[in-house]
């Protein structure tokens, strides 16, 4: 069963200082990667997708993938308070209908202070 | 655009009655929908992937007595919590996944307070 861990659990950046999430999955066979971020436990904002080794950017969210080492980081640059949020990874297979499952990591609280 | 709609936004049920929840695909047909719950402190647990034509699928912990499912066409689906307790709290998100891009998109959610 696949496990999605997120670290750090809480992480406080002022502002404009570069803020970096971690995120480690145990499927291998994973290929669908995104980052949400949730405000107030309200809806779920999509940030970036990425389904291959490599940076994929998307304004000032950059997504790094290496799935060799499992592993899956959120770069912000310039963040700003606005961006206070919870940061969650969720890690799929691409495709197939079944395989529309996200498993969700716990999230990472981020508090970007002025 | 592709939209998720959820309805409702908020309901507040009185513990061991059900309330019923909808979800609804704008701008492109759903070929699956998965519903989540997350639960106060928690992080978000699928609770079932339904694909139209094919039976639903369930994750552990949860069942179809507890949480019956329709999905009668590519744009809509509902979900029904039945008996609701206090564990049963949280926000239920809907999950649409596009046929032709297998993209999800989520709608808002349907946060339910038990009393």
């Amino acid at each position: 069963q696949q496990k999605v861990q997120q670290s750090p659990e809480s992480l406080t950046v002022s502002e404009g200082a570069m803020a970096s999430l971690n995120c480690t999955f145990s499927d291998g066979t994973s290929n669908n990667f995104r980052w949400y971020r949730q405000h107030s436990a309200k809806g779920l904002e999509v940030l970036v997708s990425i389904f291959s080794d490599g940076e994929k950017e998307e304004g000032r969210f950059t997504a790094h993938l290496n799935r060799a080492n499992l592993h899956v980081s959120l770069h912000i640059r310039e963040p700003q308070p606005s961006d206070s949020a919870v940061y969650l990874c969720a890690v799929s297979m691409r495709s197939g209908g079944s395989n529309a499952k996200l498993t969700f990591g716990k999230g990472t609280k981020l508090s970007v202070k002025s | 655009g592709a939209l998720v709609y959820q309805y409702p936004r908020r309901t507040i049920c009185k513990s061991g009655t059900s309330m019923r929840m909808e979800c609804q695909a704008v701008g492109f047909q759903a070929t699956s929908v998965a519903w989540y719950r997350q639960s106060p402190q928690k992080t978000f647990e699928l609770i079932a992937l339904s694909t139209v034509n094919s039976a639903i699928k369930y994750e552990q912990n949860f069942t179809q007595e507890k949480f019956p499912i329709s999905h009668p066409n590519l744009s809509f689906s509902s979900m029904t919590v039945l008996n609701a307790y206090l564990e049963d709290r949280g926000l239920y998100l809907c999950g649409a996944r596009d046929w032709s891009s297998y993209e999800q998109y989520f709608g808002p959610g349907t946060r339910l307070t038990v009393l």
